[in-house]
């Protein structure tokens, strides 16, 4: 079945610093997700993809929907203590599946 | 508020026991999902509504899962027999069809089964 892989998994920077996280997979999506997830809370969109090419921004997010339509990634720029979290990418195929990936988890060095 | 609601948010059962969790969508949308996650990884997909009718389910859904959504409004996720690998969150998330794929989640029911 389709699966998604994450990486890195966990990215340990200083604040301030550029943050770029991708998400491949073997299979072809619709719709690149990516979302955030704080502790005890669920995940929160940030931006949707829905276009191969397609380069959204949302503030200081910004994230492509590869030409394959395999592959997307998520990159923040000049990162801040509230950014620490998991970054979780999600795909939509067929009718409406959407399957996500195992994280990233963003921690953020004092 | 609005937002996605579960409940409870937490719930701790002996292995046998059957549970049952309650999801309040946000009300104009019409797709309803369940997911299931564990320490560590993604959410994972369990069933998915739009409206009334049951669209989709996971072929790890085993057959003490059962889900609904009578009216197309709340859904109900109840799991019967529980064992403890059904200790996970249990995220209800809700979006327009035509906007597929932006979910808007609730904060989940945390399960531990003893």
């Amino acid at each position: 079945g389709q699966q998604l892989n994450q990486s890195p998994q966990s990215m340990f920077i200083q604040e301030g610093e550029d943050v770029s996280m991708n998400c491949t997979s073997s299979s072809i999506f619709n719709t690149w997700l990516w979302y955030k997830q704080d502790p005890g809370e669920g995940p929160v969109l940030l931006i949707a993809l829905y276009k191969a090419g397609e380069l959204t921004s949302n503030g200081r997010l910004t994230a492509q929907f590869g030409i394959t339509r395999k592959d997307s990634f998520l990159n923040i720029s000049a990162s801040i203590p509230s950014d620490v979290g998991i970054y979780f990418c999600a795909g939509r195929w067929g009718d409406d599946k959407i399957i996500f990936g195992k994280g990233t988890r963003l921690h953020i060095l004092p | 508020d609005t937002g996605v609601s579960q409940n409870p948010r937490h719930k701790i059962t002996k292995r046998g026991q059957n549970v049952t969790f309650r999801c309040d969508p946000i009300s104009e949308h019409n797709r309803l999902y369940w997911y299931r996650q564990t320490l560590g990884q993604g959410p994972e997909f369990l069933t998915y509504f739009q409206n009334e009718a049951q669209l989709e389910k996971s072929r790890l859904l085993s057959d003490r899962f059962s889900a609904e959504r009578p009216k197309g409004s709340f859904s109900t996720l109840e799991i019967q027999r529980t064992e403890q690998g059904d200790s996970a969150m249990y995220l209800c998330a809700s979006s327009f069809a035509s906007a597929a794929g932006e979910l808007f989640f609730g904060e989940g029911s945390r399960l531990t089964v003893l």
